[in-house]
């Protein structure tokens, strides 16, 4: 059974300009979140999709955007990036509503340096 | 803001149990214990959830108190890849999860 995978492992990006991150979840899973961790912040929720449609939003402002393909796909996009971007983006997915049995996979994450 | 008290780092010697405690003073009747843990260079892996019982998995065991203000991880015999940093979460059952500090564990060989 595939895990998350998450598109590309490694990003380098110039201040200013934007980015598209990609998560494909586990086969079946409709429910998707999206996280940042920093050495800083430690991991800081973004958002989540189910079904296509966002349930539950972090606070973060509003250059991260999200989105939910009918496959359960997921992109997350950072418009106008700045230095404090640069971190490591993960993507879970769960088989919501069963999060509770199994819990949430998480991929190995996209490593985003804005420079 | 994480809603839950760890400490910042513990240390075990391979081999040998470990517990790791929870402090959750707030939490609410509803409120689940999740546990989950982050190997170097890995996204966080689900460890093991609890309500009011004890529950044991094939990774771990949890406990939690009775008052449900606290619980307890318990890896029964340390290995060297159980060293990863173990984050213990509080929230409703199907609310996102806010990750705290958690608690960095050394294994020693």
């Amino acid at each position: 059974k595939a895990g998350v995978t998450q598109t590309p492992r490694y990003l380098i990006k110039t201040r200013g300009q934007q980015v598209t991150l990609s998560c494909s979840p586990i086969s079946g899973h409709r429910s998707v979140s999206w996280y940042q961790q920093t050495p800083g912040q430690g991991l800081q929720f973004l958002f989540e999709y189910f079904s296509e449609t966002q349930r539950n939003k972090g606070n973060f402002p509003g250059r991260f955007s999200g989105r939910q393909f009918s496959n359960s796909r997921s992109e997350m996009n950072v418009s106008t990036l700045e230095l404090g971007d640069s971190a490591l983006y993960l993507c879970a997915s769960s088989s919501m509503p069963r999060l509770l049995v199994y819990g949430y996979t998480f991929g190995s994450g996209t490593r985003l340096t804005v420079v | 803001d994480a809603k839950t008290t760890q400490p910042n780092s513990m240390e075990s010697n391979e081999e040998e149990p470990v517990h790791l405690p929870c402090n959750h003073s707030t939490i609410s009747g509803t409120d689940y214990i999740h546990w989950y843990r982050q190997l170097p260079s890995q996204g966080p892996e689900y460890v093991i959830h609890g309500l009011t019982s004890n529950v044991n998995n094939r990774m771990a065991s949890l406990a939690i108190a009775e008052d449900r203000k606290s619980s307890t991880l318990i890896l029964h015999r340390a290995t060297l890849r159980d060293a990863a940093v173990y984050y213990c979460i509080q929230s409703e059952g199907n609310t996102p999860l806010v990750f705290g500090k958690g608690t960095r564990l050394s294994v020693i060989a």
